[in-house]
């Protein structure tokens, strides 16, 4: 079944740790996007890629950096996480345009607390 | 600058009672329109699309959107309010002239009350 997936689901890591959020999508979609959601609020765009070995930033400033090496597959990785990196992450896939099914889809989300 | 508004940070109904959810948006041309809903601690999911045609366009779990373009807006609406139809509520616009970038409203929280 096509569908996009985040892992993990939930992550506390201590201050000052390398982590890597993974998103993985089967539904062969060009584009992709990582936005960030504090709790019951808005979204972020924080990174995006058009497709294979295109990334760019997103509105919001954010330290952490992307890769898409793969069409499928889109990781964001912080090198150092601090408190202030504690918020959800959210992935989310989408066709190049056009009218058929232009929504964007989303993952689970990975909930990342740093202490 | 394009912009998506959501008005009401929160929306009260009873269960049975009709809902409606509201977003308007700035955005040139003809977009294409969007409505998520996110349950805690979850991603968001697609309930329904607007690109063209009939303005009332019906979607998942009984939601409906009414398109103006004349108001520029793109309302949720619901006959009758369900219990679990209490989450949160993206509506979102994809230009038309620039499929690269989705813009999400701020969000409303609907609460239905037994």
């Amino acid at each position: 079944e096509a569908d996009i997936y985040q892992t993990p689901r939930y992550l506390v890591i201590g201050t000052g740790k390398k982590i890597t959020l993974e998103c993985s999508q089967t539904m062969g979609h060009d584009k992709m996007y990582w936005y960030q959601q504090d709790p019951g609020m808005e979204l972020h765009l924080i990174h995006y890629s058009y497709g294979v070995n295109s990334t760019e930033k997103g509105d919001l400033s954010s330290e952490s950096t992307v890769s898409r090496i793969r069409t499928e597959h889109f990781p964001l990785t912080l090198e150092s996480a601090r408190p202030s990196h504690t918020s959800q992450y959210l992935c989310a896939s989408s066709t190049a345009g056009g009218e058929v099914n232009p929504e964007a889809f989303f993952g689970q989300g990975t909930r990342l607390t740093v202490v | 600058a394009q912009s998506v508004a959501q008005p009401e940070d929160q929306v009260n109904v009873a269960e049975g009672n009709p809902l409606t959810v509201k977003c308007t948006y700035s955005v040139s041309g003809n977009p294409y329109l969007f409505w998520y809903v996110q349950y805690p601690n979850r991603g968001l999911q697609f309930l329904l699309k607007y690109i063209t045609g009939d303005n009332l366009v019906k979607g998942s779990y009984g939601f409906e959107a009414e398109f103006n373009k004349s108001q520029t807006s793109f309302h949720l609406k619901k006959p009758s309010a369900l219990v679990s139809d209490s989450a949160l509520y993206f509506c979102a616009v994809r230009p038309a002239y620039n499929f690269n970038k989705f813009y999400f409203g701020s969000g409303t929280k609907l609460n239905v009350k037994p």
